[in-house]
């Protein structure tokens, strides 16, 4: 098992430039996060997915999007990169059985909006 | 409004000695609360969860205290190790919307000297 991808690693964005950033799980979790992480701060919830079809916002949704059309993918969209965005922005996925809430984390991508 | 805070941005602690980290958390709502291990360019990595309905769960060199009434919750590693060198973060998980939450903290930055 992989668990959780990400892609890319890194990244650089100008200004009003779009990306997006790739997730992907294969443990068959129903749950699926984004979060970002800023320098001396703890994660922050972006979005969330509870299975295919179904988002919601988290957080600090404001600048993003997303979708989750299988179980395994949860991209995560930047239409126009600001550099308020620049942080380290990691995926995460769980079960969706009580008492096991513990979440499995990708190695994260670190993006750079200059 | 930070709801689950750790106080201690870091810690150093001599090999073979006990490291204690902390965590305050404020909302009520929080059942379930956990600790994770990151280390650098590296995604956090589960460590240890405790249930609200317990005050001490043990998991090898790994404990995890919680008192309930103090809203206070802690992590106990004996013996501490060089490779336990890393940022470690509480997270407290609440029911928010359609899915379990978690809310972490700022990281507490561990340093085990040899």
């Amino acid at each position: 098992n992989a668990g959780v991808t990400q892609t890319p690693k890194f990244r650089i964005l100008k200004i009003g430039q779009s990306m997006t950033l790739q997730c992907t799980q294969d443990m068959n979790h129903n749950y699926m996060y984004w979060y970002r992480q800023d320098p001396g701060m703890g994660l922050k919830l972006i979005y969330y997915s509870v299975g295919a079809g179904i988002t919601d916002k988290g957080e600090v949704p404001n600048g993003y999007n997303v979708s989750r059309s299988t179980t395994e993918d949860f991209p995560l969209r930047l239409e126009l990169a600001a550099p308020s965005q620049t942080s380290v922005y990691f995926c995460a996925s769980s079960y969706s059985i009580a008492g096991h809430y513990e979440q499995y984390f990708g190695p994260g991508t670190r993006l750079t909006v200059t | 409004d930070q709801q689950v805070k750790q106080n201690s941005p870091s810690l150093s602690v001599q090999e073979g000695r006990i490291s204690i980290l902390n965590c305050d958390y404020t909302n009520s709502m929080f059942d379930y609360f956990l600790w994770y291990k990151k280390y650098p360019a590296e995604g956090p990595t589960f460590l240890i969860s405790i249930s609200s309905i317990k005050d001490k769960n043990e998991d090898g060199r790994f404990t995890v205290f919680l008192n309930k009434s103090a809203k206070h919750l802690s992590l106990h590693i004996v013996p501490s190790q060089p490779g336990d060198s890393a940022v470690y973060f509480c997270a407290a998980s609440a029911t928010r919307g359609s899915a379990r939450q978690l809310t972490f903290g700022s990281g507490t930055q561990l340093t085990v000297l040899p």
